[in-house]
């Protein structure tokens, strides 16, 4: 079936720098893109979602930027902070009666160092 | 608000034993899902219900067993463990048209 994957499965930085993660869809279909920051030892965390019609999405210190031409999606993150450090998940669901159901992809594990 | 309650936070489990995982929510939320999270990979959907008496599988449905008599409650039942089913299992809950979904703790499950 159709999913959701990432380019890098690991991404260090310095505290202070921008962050960016990628991912890539081949869901066409799907209505919602979200993240989300799991940390070690807990659950999944809601970061940000960006509708299919939308290009970018801008939260508190994160953006989210979709781009359906070659169906990819990225977060970005201002001023990365030690507190950053987790892993991300790109995620789609198809909206309508599917909310409750995300396809996940595989996680990217972002390091900030101080 | 608790958010949503998984137990127990770890299980060990014989090959043939079953179990039931229990999730809760005290949010109010009709969504309810169950995932599992292996190493190295992203969560897969098992099951999930839109509201007290409605499920219907996931991605990865088979062993499984769901039941939501109760709006708060989504069990989630091994009939008969086998060690693939050996992973962290997460339950979620969500309001009806929204994306956000609240993610229990998670159970880590080890079958030998």
């Amino acid at each position: 079936g159709e999913s959701v994957g990432l380019h890098l499965p690991t991404l260090s930085v310095q505290e202070g720098d921008n962050s960016i993660i990628n991912c890539a869809y081949s869901n066409s279909a799907s209505d919602y893109f979200i993240w989300y920051k799991q940390e070690s030892g807990k659950g999944p965390q809601f970061i940000i979602d960006i509708r299919s019609n939308m290009d970018k999405r801008q939260g508190q210190r994160v953006t989210v930027l979709l781009n359906k031409t070659v169906k990819h999606l990225s977060l970005q993150i201002a001023a990365t902070q030690p507190g950053d450090s987790a892993v991300y998940f790109c995620a789609e669901n198809a909206g309508g009666t599917s909310y409750g159901k995300l396809t996940f992809g595989q996680g990217t594990i972002l390091t900030v160092h101080p | 608000n608790a958010g949503v309650t998984q137990t127990p936070k770890f299980q060990v489990l014989k090959t043939g034993q079953s179990m039931t995982l229990q999730c809760a929510q005290d949010m109010n939320h009709e969504y309810m899902s169950w995932y599992r999270q292996d190493p190295g990979m992203g969560l897969r959907l098992i099951h999930y219900s839109v509201g007290a008496g409605i499920t219907d599988q996931g991605e990865v449905p088979n062993g499984y067993n769901v039941s939501r008599s109760t709006t708060e409650d989504f069990p989630l039942r091994l009939l008969s463990a086998a060690p693939s089913q050996t992973s962290v299992y997460f339950c979620a809950s969500s309001y009806f048209g929204n994306t956000e979904a609240f993610f229990g703790q998670g159970t880590r499950l080890t079958v030998v």
